[in-house]
């Protein structure tokens, strides 16, 4: 059974990078057709697509965040993170991992997802 | 960029009762939209995906219907465990947009 789980700090300084790493288990990153992403939810409000990166390492990124987020695989194939840099107060959200399954013509879409790690940004 | 849409942002209903709740793009997308269930304190969860496909799991009283711009999931007859908050999910050219959400409460 396919797991993710994410880690890392819950307190960000504002103006500093914001790092999460997601552990996954029963799935090998480098299997094709799937992408490995990252999606955040402030609390109280709506879901937020910030990125994500296929099997083969192209990325794609939201464009209102792009200048500031990097999604990469560590070479162990059973980890992915995300660096989101220079954030404020707006950046406080849950922040999910998540696998998308890419289905032939019709898109991908993720059908696992982390439990979710809330992130506060605050001095 | 295209934007979606979502509506209603919430609505009330009770147990038995036929929901809709509907997407629409700014420009036409095929059939690359999901829809997912979140409920408080959890992770969404993944409905339908390709417009009308019921993912592996999920009860048929849920379905997903549309092409084009707009798009509609459909809950047959609600049920106590579906009072949640429902989100679409747009992938078009590899850009991925969520809807604003629709909660589902009790009547």
């Amino acid at each position: 059974q396919l797991q993710l789980q994410e880690s890392g700090p819950g307190l960000v300084r504002p103006s500093e990078t914001l790092s999460l790493t997601c552990t996954v288990s029963g799935d090998s990153i480098n299997r094709p057709g799937y992408y490995w992403g990252w999606i955040r939810q402030p609390p109280g409000k709506g879901l937020e697509y910030i990125g994500n990166i296929f099997y083969n390492g192209d990325t794609y990124y939201n464009p209102s965040l792009k200048s500031r987020v990097t999604i990469s695989v560590a070479s162990s194939k059973t980890q992915f993170s995300l660096s989101l840099n220079s954030v404020t107060a707006t950046d406080t959200a849950i922040y999910y991992c998540s696998r998308f399954h890419y289905y032939s013509g019709s898109g991908s879409f993720p059908d696992y997802w982390g439990q979710g790690s809330l992130v506060t940004v605050s001095s | 960029a295209i934007q979606m849409t979502q509506s209603p942002s919430a609505l009330s209903a009770s147990v038995g009762d036929r929901v809709t709740v509907s997407c629409r793009a700014s420009q036409v997308i095929g059939n690359g939209l999901a829809w997912y269930q979140q409920k408080p304190g959890k992770a969404p969860k993944l409905l339908i995906y390709a417009a009308y496909n019921l993912q592996s799991g999920v009860p048929s009283r849920f379905s997903g219907s549309g092409s084009g711009t707009d798009f509609t999931l459909t809950i047959r007859s609600l049920q106590p465990e579906d009072f949640a908050t429902y989100y679409c999910l747009l992938d078009y050219n590899y850009s991925w947009t969520f809807g604003q959400g629709t909660k589902v409460e009790i009547k």
